[in-house]
């Protein structure tokens, strides 16, 4: 059980750039979660999904989109790269009501 | 909104020092809340939960109870360690608040423990 991945684990784009997150779990589990985490913020929520096909809009959507077409994987797509999007990037899903978290993708954009 | 609110940090404790880092929330229903911790340069990972009034969370040593009428979820450690060193994450999940999928986080509470 690997729990869930994220790749890459650092990242360096210029402004205006696209680029996927991506994200995995292999615990079937049907909800998956996107957060940003900047210091002094704690973590926020960019976008969620309660299952294949679903999506929905967290707290700080602006900049970012998402699919679900299978259970496993949840990518996250930054279509034109922005300063302000430089954080790190956490993925986690959700199971027995305990959300569990991947290691985390560090993007910088300059 | 719901709202998690932690003590400013950073601490620095001498091992075997007594730890409380203060969490306090506020929310629109019942919440679930927990306890995340973050080692360095690693993904969060959950430390303790409490799903109910008066219900005590505990792993590792640390505790929290989950108190309703101060709306309090204060995490203790009676004897800290090196290795105890990390960011310390409140959260909440509001059932009323889109269900108990999201979690709302306070702003983290570093934590070192020196020799």
């Amino acid at each position: 059980n690997a729990g869930v991945t994220q790749t890459p684990k650092f990242q360096v784009l210029k402004t205006g750039q696209s680029m996927t997150l991506q994200c995995a779990q292999d615990m079937n589990h049907e909800y998956m979660s996107w957060y940003r985490q900047d210091p002094g913020m704690g973590l926020r929520l960019i976008h969620y999904s309660v299952g294949a096909g679903i999506t929905d809009q967290g707290e700080v959507p602006n900049g970012y989109n998402v699919s679900r077409s299978t259970t496993e994987d949840f990518p996250l797509r930054l279509l034109s790269a922005a300063p302000s999007q430089t954080s790190v990037y956490f993925c986690a899903s959700r199971g027995a009501g305990t959300q569990y978290f991947g290691p985390g993708t560090r993007l910088l954009v300059l | 909104g719901d709202s998690v609110t932690q003590m400013e940090g950073p601490v620095t404790l001498s091992e075997e020092a007594f730890l409380t880092i203060n969490c306090t929330y506020t929310a629109t229903g019942y919440p679930s809340l927990f306890w995340y911790v973050q080692y360095p340069g690693e993904g969060l990972q959950l430390l303790l939960k409490a799903t109910k009034a008066d219900d005590k969370g505990s792993n590792k040593g640390f505790e929290a109870t989950y108190r309703k009428e101060t709306t309090s979820f204060h995490l203790e450690k009676g004897s800290v360690q090196v290795s105890d060193s990390a960011v310390y994450f409140c959260a909440l999940s509001d059932p009323t608040q889109g269900g108990s999928e999201k979690l709302v986080f306070g702003k983290g509470t570093k934590l070192t423990v020196n020799p």
